[in-house]
Order: structure tokens, then sequence, then C-alpha cells
């Protein structure tokens, strides 16, 4: 159980076009959903934190407006990178946990973004 | 601020040789640790995690994790490694903020294997 699914795996978008990446909660409902981002040989850096049916809240440093979020159901959590640039390209990957095991993190597969 | 800390950035051992990685945790309270693994371009695996109780943590693939309050650490340990270990490792804490629980992950010990 506790299974997250991560789409697109891969994307290439021209510089300027938008970019969206689903997380699902494949067997759970997950009130909270989080964004990562990940640079080469790096760590994981937390991006904004997903609430369904309420705004996201992003860590100091991220453009809201550049990476819009949105958690409409409590299975499915969207990142949209928006005007993208070269400088966006990065892996994104989200997590989920399960509602009452807020302490249990599964993470999506991840998702490999080049802006071109 | 809580915070996690991995000093070794990159480790190198043999094939059947002891592993230890080291993780340092800053956070007031009684901490949620986390150990994760990263193969290239994958998303993140869980080893295993610590709560409460036992502060010998078993976890999957045959690691093994100590929480160690008077040293506010949490190692991560592996008698025999295999080749296939070969990957990034990430120690992380949860904290709350903002009322909402956070993973937060330490910069991650990149552990290769020699045959």
């Amino acid at each position: 159980g506790a299974v997250v699914s991560q789409h697109p795996s891969r994307v290439i978008c021209k510089s300027g076009t938008s970019v969206k990446i689903e997380c699902r909660s494949l067997d759970f409902q997950a009130t909270t959903m989080f964004w990562y981002r990940q640079f080469p040989k790096q760590s994981l850096m937390l991006m904004a934190t997903s609430n369904e049916g309420s705004k996201a809240t992003y860590e100091q440093g991220v453009e809201k407006d550049k990476f819009l979020i949105n958690h409409a159901s409590l299975t499915l959590s969207t990142l949209t990178v928006t005007s993208a640039h070269p400088e966006d390209s990065s892996f994104y990957i989200c997590s989920a946990s399960p509602r009452g095991r807020e302490k249990g993190y599964t993470f999506g597969s991840g998702t490999r973004l080049t802006v071109v | 601020a809580q915070s996690v800390t991995q000093p070794d950035i990159h480790i190198t051992v043999s094939e059947g040789a002891s592993l230890e990685l080291r993780c340092n945790y800053s956070y007031g309270a009684t901490p949620y640790l986390f150990w994760y693994v990263q193969s290239p371009g994958q998303g993140l695996q869980l080893l295993l995690k610590y709560f409460s109780g036992d502060t010998l943590v078993q976890g999957i693939k045959g690691f093994e994790a100590e929480f160690k309050r008077s040293q506010s650490s949490f190692n991560l340990r592996k008698p025999s490694v295999h080749w296939s270990d070969a990957a990034e490792y990430f120690c992380a804490v949860v904290t709350i903020s903002g009322g909402y629980n956070k993973l937060i992950f330490g910069a991650g010990t990149r552990l290769a294997v020699h045959p």
C-alpha cells in the first residue's frame, strides 16, 4: 500500500511554455502532498506543501507565480511550471502521506524537466 | 530551526565490508527520523524510520539505524555491503512549520562500492 504515482517521468519543453506535473496517491487519501526540487548531485529542497482544498504553502524563495500548485482532490496534486526557462530544468519529486499517518511519507518516481 | 547534517558527502567501501553513514539532527523534541535511498534518476525508497520506542531500528535490505539522543545522531549501518547498495542515501527529519509536518532532508551521502 501507499503508492504515489508521478507523471510524466520525463518532459522536454520549449522556453516560455508551461508544463504540468501530476502526483497521485493511488491507494490512499492524502490531505497533504509535498513538492521537492532536486538539482544534480544535490539534496531535495522542499518547494511547497500542497493542501487539499486550500492554497499551497510555499517555502521561502520559491516563486508562487512560477510554480503553481493545485490540490483539487484527496488523491491528486499538480505542479505547473509556468513560462519555463532553462534554469527551471531540474528533477521534481512529489511526496504524500496517508491521512492519519502524517509521519509516513511516500515518494513519487520523479519528473525530469528539461527546458530548451 | 530543525536541520539534518550528513557529514560525509561521498563514501567508498569494498563489497562485503561494513558500512556506517552518519546523520546528525537538530531538534528540540523527540524527532521523527528517516533514511531514504535514491538510485540515479529515481525517486526515493524508504529504508527505515524512527518515531519512538526501541532505539535500534531495522529496515529493508539489511540496513539498521540507531537513534542516540545524547549524540543527536541517527546513523545508518549495514554489516556487509553489496554492489547493488551503491546509491545516494538521505537522512531526513520531520519538522512542524505553519501547522504542517514537513520532511527536511540532509545533503545526502553518495555510496560507491568497489568489487
